[in-house]
């Protein structure tokens, strides 16, 4: 079946200016993730959906940043007025049910350059 | 103390070579524990579970320690396409019940 997708694949942008990435799950899956990676570094949780519930925003660097997901399915992550600093890979996973024991499935992230 | 180490390396093996590496983690109640693989420039993709009795799949073997709070992985026969760089993942059980990954181990296996 359908894995995780993620749109754009590459985004290069302007310092100041926003961006939007957008996360596709798998299709049934009701946790869905944003992660960022920068170059040779570990994955920094951003942000977790888990159904109905308030989203765990703990992982959000600072208030440029936002994320909602539509109908349980589709997200969306927002960085305003994008800084340097932000050029990263951005990675969406999904899993079945939520933390814990489940398998988190990773789509092919967006790499982010801002200039 | 970090909540999830491993040492990054890299790890450079011949390839037939056996190589394990190792992850600590300082949350003694952490009751659920992966280990991801992610290849140059692509995502993480679960390689493995890790079981309190160990297991083994075809040349991998994961094992848990938690006395010493660790977790292990174990590759033998190394091949050229082993080399990636092995994620550690723990669950982190607290108020927020929460999955940590590591940063890493890079595996090159050399021909």
């Amino acid at each position: 079946g359908a894995g995780v997708s993620q749109s754009p694949s590459n985004k290069v942008t302007e310092k100041g200016k926003d961006v939007e990435l957008r996360c596709d799950p798998i299709s049934g899956h009701t946790a869905l993730y944003w992660y960022r990676q920068s170059l040779g570094q570990g994955l920094e949780f951003l942000i977790y959906f888990q159904g109905n519930s308030a989203p765990d925003k703990s992982g959000l660097p600072s208030d440029r940043f936002s994320a909602e997901r539509t109908g349980g399915s589709v997200s969306t992550l927002t960085i305003q007025r994008t800084q340097q600093e932000d050029s990263a890979v951005y990675l969406c996973a999904s899993s079945l049910v939520g933390w814990r024991a489940d398998t988190q499935y990773f789509g092919p992230g967006t790499r982010l350059t801002v200039l | 103390r970090k909540e999830v180490e491993q040492d990054p390396g890299p790890f450079n093996v011949p390839e037939g070579a056996t190589v394990a590496f190792n992850c600590t983690y300082s949350n003694s109640a952490s009751q659920s524990f992966f280990w991801y693989r992610q290849d140059c420039r692509k995502e993480p993709k679960l390689l493995m579970s890790v079981y309190s009795s160990g297991n083994e799949d075809g040349r991998f073997t994961a094992q848990l320690n938690r006395a010493s709070q660790y977790i292990s992985l174990l590759i033998r026969d190394s091949k050229l396409s082993d080399s990636a760089t092995y994620l550690c993942v723990v669950n982190r059980v607290n108020r927020d019940d929460k999955i940590i990954f590591g940063k890493g181990t890079r595996l090159h296996i050399l021909p």
